[in-house]
């Protein structure tokens, strides 16, 4: 099956830190998604990457699709406390959805 | 923006005892909806593709007799836990996406909490 690897696997930082975690595949694919969840809540989206190359923001958050197609990155700048949470990589090949295995983030006030 | 609704939020059964999940989309209509499990501080694991019309397509090793899911209309998606056990609890999450979408993004529901005693 698909590989999809996600680090690192928790984080615990200082609160005005920025953040970095990324996504590592073994294969090519042509989407790559960003989710935040909650606990006991369901994932929301935060960024949706559909080119290689591409660099998007949405307010403090910034992700790159890889140029190679296999990677993503996702940095969180000066964070807050609500930042808290788990971050998932997502991505899609045929009929298949695979997430990250997530990275915990917490951050310390 | 799109929302998608999971009844109920939690729910806590007896062992052998069968509890049915819901998964609404509530103002897009969704052809295809997506089951997933997550285990505490796990990611989630996709159970299986629910097709309006047709039958679900689960992913290896997911038991489609004791997972039954129901895509009977545009806008709703049910699974069932049939004879659960305890070690069906779990936090179990949907997905759906707009119909006709694409590789566009999916809105999950808020996940149901199931217990089982």
């Amino acid at each position: 099956g698909q590989q999809l690897n996600q680090s690192p696997q928790s984080m615990f930082i200082q609160e005005g830190e920025d953040v970095s975690m990324n996504c590592t595949s073994s294969s090519i694919f042509n989407t790559w998604l960003w989710y935040k969840q909650d606990p006991g809540e369901g994932p929301v989206l935060l960024i949706a990457l559909y080119k290689a190359g591409e660099l998007t923001s949405n307010g403090r958050l910034t992700a790159q699709f890889g140029i190679t197609r296999k990677d993503s990155f996702l940095n969180i700048s000066a964070s807050i406390p609500s930042d808290v949470g788990i971050y998932f990589c997502r991505m899609e090949y045929g009929n298949k959805l695979v997430f990250g295995a997530g990275t915990i983030l917490r951050v310390k006030s | 923006g799109a929302v998608v609704s999971q009844h109920p939020s939690w729910v806590i059964c007896k062992s052998g005892t069968s509890v049915k999940i819901e998964c609404r989309s509530l103002d897009f209509q969704a052809t295809t909806m997506f089951w997933y499990r997550q285990f505490p501080k796990q990611s989630l694991m996709l159970m299986a593709t629910s097709n309006e019309g047709s039958k679900a397509t689960y992913e290896q090793g997911v038991e489609k007799d004791k997972f039954l899911i129901n895509h009977a209309s545009l806008t709703l998606s049910t699974l069932t836990v049939t004879s659960a056990h305890p070690e069906d609890s779990s936090f179990y999450i949907c997905s759906a996406r707009l119909q006709g979408a694409g590789n566009s993004p999916l809105h999950f529901g808020n996940g149901t909490r199931l217990t089982v005693t």
